[in-house]
């Protein structure tokens, strides 16, 4: 089954970091740009960064430069995204999407919700 | 960041009826535009690429047209399942979202 699973649910205190992972199966995990977004309902989706997982390369919106940080483990077919100094404006649901043709994501992980409150 | 411009934010319309949702770009994307629905507690689903190119899977009533700067999605028939929230989102650059529009019944 082609899919993308994250994992769970993320509570931080402001301040704090947290590290999402997206493990990906059924397709050729490392040939595809795998990107990180985030959404708060009711206001639009946000880019965070992109990572090939083939190589590890990887592109960091200018907004989080300097607070995420991309990784993956090629061999286990999951890619991690840590975010840093967390406010509670990083409260978000947070996902991992396949781009597909490097033009539009046609595979979404489930999400994972992080909250930053004190 | 190219700007994307959504309307409107919501609809109430019945069953059977045509659904229009408008998305507009703040520069010119050629055809690199993308819908999605999303549905509460889901991850957004792939309905349209390339503006008007309906990915596998997706129901024929589901329509895409435009270029340029403005493009259209079209439910033709709108069905129960329909009831969702709906998302342009260009790949001409970086990717950017319209804002969304939820479809909700009359």
């Amino acid at each position: 089954q082609v899919q993308l699973v994250q994992s769970g649910a993320e509570l931080r205190k402001p301040g704090a970091s947290v590290k999402i992972s997206c493990e990906g199966s059924g397709y050729s995990f490392t040939t595809s740009y795998l990107y990180w977004l985030r959404h708060v309902p009711g206001q639009r989706f946000e880019w965070l960064g992109s990572i090939v997982p083939g190589n590890g390369v990887t592109t960091v919106a200018q907004k989080f430069q300097g607070r995420v940080t991309m990784t993956r483990e090629a061999l286990i077919n999951t890619a991690y995204l840590e975010l840093s100094h967390l406010t509670p404006d990083d409260t978000a649901v947070y996902y991992c999407a396949r781009y597909a043709e490097v033009n539009w994501f046609d595979l979404w992980g489930q999400g994972t919700q992080v909250t930053v409150s004190s | 960041d190219i700007e994307m411009t959504q309307s409107p934010s919501s609809v109430s319309a019945s069953m059977g009826d045509r659904v229009t949702i408008t998305c507009r770009a703040g520069v010119y994307i050629s055809s690199n535009l993308n819908w999605y629905q999303q549905k509460l507690g889901e991850p957004p689903r792939l309905l349209i690429h390339g503006a008007s190119t309906l990915e596998r899977g997706v129901p024929p009533r589901f329509s895409g047209s435009g270029s340029g700067t403005e493009f259209t999605l079209t439910i033709n028939g709108l069905q129960p399942d329909d009831l969702a929230t709906y998302f342009c989102q260009q790949s001409f650059s970086y990717p950017t979202f319209g804002g969304g529009t939820k479809v909700e019944l009359k």
